[in-house]
């Protein structure tokens, strides 16, 4: 079965770095998301992306956050200025169309020391 | 704003159990509604998706309801096995703009040998 692959798996990076997560979507699929969740904590959205722009973000999703789809295939988010409260899982998700469910990645876990 | 809860926050039954999880909603304007699991550690599956329009989905052991205009669903599982050991997330997508979708806080399920 197809998956959504994560990389890295998990990241360290030292606080006020920039920090990049990359996701490669399922074949063929439109719909782009990123999650966080810190740890002990619920699943939360960050931001949706269709036809190469931002279709919804949340509150959380400010100005240090940014995604793209740079060469068409993996989808990136981007983290700038690095907090230590930015330390979470982050799930990437991917869907064909409207109707069907979102396929998660194993996530990356992002750890800001 | 939608709110998702999901009591109990624990559970731990004997193998060979039934047992029911629940999931409330403030806001009944939804799009469909998806139950996963996450093992600790890993990513979100997928189990069942119920569209707003539907009433329950069945997939082998398990069973999700929906009551749209109580704010409520619930997943059934059969004859409970410690491989189902999990924690248990219902997350309800919106009915308007691009489908945000709201976690819920999540059942941690402990089936006993």
């Amino acid at each position: 079965e197809p998956e959504v692959t994560q990389t890295p798996s998990h990241q360290v990076t030292q606080m006020g770095q920039e920090v990049i997560l990359r996701c490669v979507p399922i074949s063929n699929h439109l719909y782009f998301y990123w999650y966080r969740q810190i740890l002990g904590q619920k699943v939360e959205f960050l931001v949706s992306f269709y036809n190469n722009e931002i279709s919804e973000k949340s509150e959380i999703f400010d100005d240090q956050f940014s995604v793209e789809r740079p060469d068409g295939s993996n989808f990136t988010l981007k983290i700038r200025s690095t907090k230590l409260e930015d330390s979470a899982m982050y799930f990437c998700a991917t869907k064909g169309d409207s109707n069907q469910p979102q396929h998660f990645g194993d996530g990356t876990r992002l750890s800001i020391l | 704003k939608q709110e998702v809860t999901q009591i109990p926050a624990a559970l731990s039954v004997p193998e060979g159990e039934n047992l029911v999880l629940n999931c409330s909603f403030t806001d009944s304007a939804i799009y469909n509604l998806q139950w996963f699991r996450q093992d600790p550690g890993k990513g979100l599956t997928s189990l069942l998706l119920i569209q707003s329009s539907q009433r329950e989905q069945t997939s082998g052991r398990l069973n999700a309801s929906l009551d749209k205009s109580s704010g409520r669903s619930t997943l059934y599982i059969a004859a409970s096995q410690p491989g189902d050991s999990a924690t248990y997330l219902c997350a309800v997508r919106g009915s308007g703009g691009y489908q945000k979708v709201t976690f819920g806080t999540g059942t941690k399920l402990q089936v006993i040998p």
